[in-house]
């Protein structure tokens, strides 16, 4: 199955600030999907990213607060925008291993985000 | 919207024993679904996949789907003690972009 490599690990942000998440693959992939789990709770799908296409986001989420780039089938980044400590949570990219040898979906190792 | 159920427990069971982790879904358009094991500070991890009604097995672990009770299960026969996590039932709907909607999970604590 894919590889994924996510940076940074962890970070302690200011509110107000923000901070850009990045996920490198070790194969093409078609889509990459970014999720947040929040403290004691199950992961939420922030948005999908197609190579050459805007992100679909879902409810809840939008592109101002989640801006996505995804310029390359090996490659994306979340930002996450004028940050305020409601956003401390972990977010993760994922993509779908399907084709790849393997079923199923692959996280990265995700980012621990505290906003203070 | 589509709802993923699960108790978030914890379910405690003896080294040994059999775990038994349930999942109900509300889309009856759901086509697959997967079971992943989320270890205290780490990432989901992959465990099971099941498409088809009925049983599916690897090693010590079995899913079961029941799609017309909409319901999809996990067995881990042989409880040990590396197995205390949290379980995470996810089902993808096709014709979803591929999307995975998770459940809240199930801490399971295997005892000695």
């Amino acid at each position: 199955s894919a590889v994924i490599s996510q940076k940074p690990s962890r970070d302690i942000c200011q509110r107000g600030t923000s901070l850009t998440i990045q996920c490198q693959v070790d194969s093409q992939v078609t889509m990459m999907f970014w999720y947040r789990q929040q403290p004691g709770q199950s992961l939420t799908l922030i948005a999908t990213a197609n190579q050459g296409s805007e992100a679909t986001y879902e409810s809840g989420f939008v592109i101002d607060k989640f801006p996505i780039s995804r310029p390359n089938l090996t490659f994306s980044t979340l930002t996450v925008s004028n940050m305020s400590p409601e956003d401390s949570s972990i977010y993760l990219c994922s993509v779908d291993s399907q084709g790849q040898g393997a079923v199923g979906y692959t996280f990265g190792s995700g980012t621990r985000l505290t906003v203070v | 919207q589509k709802e993923v159920e699960q108790n978030s427990g914890p379910l405690s069971v003896p080294e040994g024993a059999i775990a038994s982790l349930n999942c109900t879904y509300s889309d009856r358009g759901s086509q697959s679904f997967f079971w992943y094991r989320q270890y205290s500070g780490k990432s989901p991890e992959l465990i099971m996949f099941i498409y088809s009604n009925g049983d599916k097995e690897d090693g010590r672990f079995t899913a079961q789907l029941n799609k017309a009770s909409q319901y999809v299960s996990l067995l881990i026969r042989d409880s040990q003690p590396s197995d205390s996590a949290t379980y995470l039932c996810a089902v993808m709907e096709t014709g979803t972009a591929s999307k995975l909607t998770f459940g809240t999970g199930t801490r399971l604590q295997v005892t000695l």
